[in-house]
């Protein structure tokens, strides 16, 4: 079965600090691998995904991510956070023509000014 | 564009009470999703309609009954509910095709005392 496991649960940083959260999943077949962010009481928005092609994505607000085949990871970056970024940060990916999301448990991130 | 629209936004119950949670979308999307989302957890996916006519289970179905009623709309109905099932559930839709992008709904928040 897929699963999906983010490293770090809950993340402090200062604004214009640098982040990366980690990602990884084990799934044998081809993937899709998506970042979904959650805003403070709001429904989670597609932040970015994988589907095939270059495996750097790069996804709204500045963020991007490195799809690592060998190493089964889809880790998530931004060069300098903003107090906006203040958020959950959810991993999820899908074999090749399934129909259902496996999403990580989440991180939360506190971007302090 | 209302996109997939979840009612109600907040309800309480009692143990052994029943509800339905409804949920509806305007994209014509052929799948529909019904997810739960638990502190620590990140989002289960209770339910899946692959198509009209179509649903199977996902991670953790027991408890929960679903019901396609056509193309726009997916029920989650909660037979009898117990304080286990007090979460935030979100509906979410595909469309068909390889682009496995969910788009999700703004939750209900459920409490069961």
């Amino acid at each position: 079965a897929q699963s999906v496991s983010q490293h770090n649960h809950h993340v402090i940083l200062s604004e214009a600090a640098s982040l990366e959260l980690g990602c990884n999943y084990s799934y044998g077949g081809t993937v899709n691998l998506f970042w979904y962010v959650q805003y403070p009481g709001q429904h989670l928005q597609l932040l970015l995904k994988y589907f095939s092609g270059d495996p750097l994505v790069k996804g709204i607000k500045g963020f991007e991510a490195e799809f690592i085949k060998s190493k089964f990871s889809f880790n998530l970056r931004k060069p300098s956070v903003q107090w906006s970024d203040t958020a959950e940060y959810f991993c999820a990916v899908t074999g090749l023509g399934g129909y259902a999301l496996n999403f990580g448990k989440g991180t939360s991130l506190l971007v302090t000014p | 564009n209302a996109g997939v629209t979840q009612t109600p936004k907040f309800q309480v119950l009692k143990t052994g009470q029943s509800m339905t949670l409804q949920c509806a979308q305007d994209m014509n999307h052929n799948s529909m999703y019904w997810y739960r989302q638990d502190p620590g957890m990140g989002l289960r996916l209770i339910y899946y309609s692959a198509s009209e006519g179509t649903t199977d289970k996902g991670e953790v179905p027991n408890g929960y009954n679903v019901s396609r009623l056509n193309k726009r709309e997916f029920s989650l109905r909660l037979e009898s509910a117990a304080p286990s099932q007090t979460s935030v559930y979100f509906c979410a839709s595909r469309a068909s095709g390889t682009d496995n992008v969910l788009t999700f709904g703004a939750g209900s928040r459920l409490t069961v005392l």
